[in-house]
């Protein structure tokens, strides 16, 4: 059973332009988290999508936003990339809206030169 | 802001030794887990403990929860130099937020 996968590996950008990060849950969870993990530091709560809907979001400005497709993958957008935006974005994936053991994949590191 | 915080940031034992590993947090929670994550990259769930629960073990891993004192620790036994990584605690509150909260983690290195 293939894990959860999130494309691409790495991610080089300029401040100002905007990102676009995938992720595809294991087959049949139907809801995928997004977690900010700046050098370092722990995880931030970004982004919770279940059944195509947005959950819930963590304390991140407008410009950081996603969204989950009919076959439960998601995309992450960050638009306006400001340095301090360069971390590791985290997806995560479980089963129900309550999924209690998260899934995640190996992330995608976002840098901002 | 981070609902747990690990204690210590940082922790260098000999293989073989036990690790110990602490968790506080501030608010109510319907359960604390443990996660693993080597070199950066993914997290692996290793084990979740329930509000209700006190103590649970799961092969070499040891959890317990005192949920009048908002702690938990996780003791990993004998340790080997394949447990170098940094773990981090969960909390899932009590609220419908439904949304795990992560804190800072714990980097333990395991020298051979």
């Amino acid at each position: 059973e293939a894990g959860v996968t999130q494309s691409p590996t790495h991610l080089i950008k300029t401040r100002g332009q905007q990102a676009t990060l995938r992720c595809s849950p294991i087959s049949g969870h139907t809801s995928v988290y997004w977690y900010q993990q700046a050098l370092g530091l722990g995880l931030q709560f970004l982004l919770w999508y279940d059944e195509g809907e947005e959950r819930n979001r963590g304390n991140f400005p407008p410009r950081f936003s996603g969204r989950q497709f009919p076959n439960y993958s998601s995309e992450l957008n960050v638009n306006a990339l400001e340095l301090e935006d360069s971390a590791l974005y985290l997806c995560a994936s479980s089963f129900g809206i309550w999924g209690e053991k998260l899934f995640f994949g190996s992330g995608t590191q976002l840098s901002v030169l | 802001s981070q609902q747990g915080e690990e204690d210590p940031q940082a922790l260098s034992i000999q293989e073989g030794e036990n690790a110990t590993m602490n968790c506080s947090y501030k608010t109510s929670i319907n359960n604390l887990q443990w996660y693993r994550q080597n070199s950066g990259r993914g997290l692996v769930h290793l084990i979740l403990i329930r509000s209700n629960e006190r103590e649970k073990h799961s092969g070499r891993l040891r959890v317990t929860l005192d949920t009048s004192k908002k702690s938990s620790s996780l003791l990993i036994t004998a340790s080997r130099a394949a447990d170098t990584a940094s773990y981090f605690c969960a909390t899932g509150p009590m609220d419908s937020s439904y949304k795990l909260i992560f804190g800072s983690g714990t980097r333990l290195l395991v020298r051979p």
